[in-house]
């Protein structure tokens, strides 16, 4: 089955700097990948998302990188927010209906004013 | 809010009790999946129905059963409760032609 691998466990940054979370994934046959943000006793959110016919994709402060030869994806996040605090997951699946995602562990990123 | 609706939103019980937790997934989703969170851990899978029938199973305890009923709501149960069930479990819930899933509010377990 698929494995999914996130690093760093834990990102520290101060207000205003970038912030990257990397993933990478087992199953070549995996072609979505979403990004997932979960705030302390809350539900995890969708935020972005990429398929793998795409290497590339922007909204606003977050953009989200895909190297399929590779098999690993990144979350950029851009002047970054005491509010961007949280614990954000990566996920893989194949693009089917039926297809399980599979999530990373998590990076609790920490946004210092 | 995601649409997929759960209850309890908090629930108390002893070791050795049996809990059932109840979810509806949004309007038209067809999928619906259970994952586990305990403290400091990720989001750990553990069940997944499609229009009622199983389709994929996760790490999901002898204990624990699920189903999805032809309304579409779906039942978490856990038995033989232990310490370590003690949780945050979510339900979450997806379109039939796509992968990407809504989840709920969860449903905090304490097991004492």
């Amino acid at each position: 089955g698929e494995n999914v691998e996130q690093h760093p466990s834990t990102l520290s940054v101060q207000e205003g700097d970038s912030a990257v979370i990397k993933c990478t994934y087992s199953d070549s046959a995996s072609n979505y990948f979403p990004w997932y943000k979960q705030e302390l006793g809350k539900r995890p959110q969708l935020i972005i998302d990429i398929r793998s016919n795409v290497g590339e994709k922007k909204d606003q402060r977050i953009a989200v990188t895909l190297n399929k030869t590779a098999k690993h994806f990144s979350l950029h996040i851009t002047e970054t927010q005491p509010e961007d605090s949280a614990v954000y997951f990566c996920a893989a699946s194949k693009e089917s209906g039926y297809s399980t995602l599979t999530f990373g562990k998590g990076t609790m990123l920490l946004v210092s004013p | 809010d995601s649409g997929v609706t759960q209850t309890p939103k908090h629930l108390i019980t002893a070791t050795g009790q049996r809990v059932t937790l109840r979810c509806s997934p949004r309007s038209g989703d067809l999928s619906v999946y259970w994952y586990q969170q305990s403290l400091d851990q990720g989001l750990q899978f553990l069940i997944q129905y499609y229009n009622g029938e199983e389709r994929a199973k996760g790490n999901i305890l002898e204990r624990f059963s699920a189903q999805q009923f032809p309304d579409l709501h779906s039942e978490l149960n856990l038995s033989s409760l232990e310490l370590g069930d003690s949780a945050l479990y979510f339900c979450a819930s997806s379109v039939p032609s796509g992968n990407t899933i809504y989840f709920g509010e969860g449903s905090w377990l304490t097991v004492v």
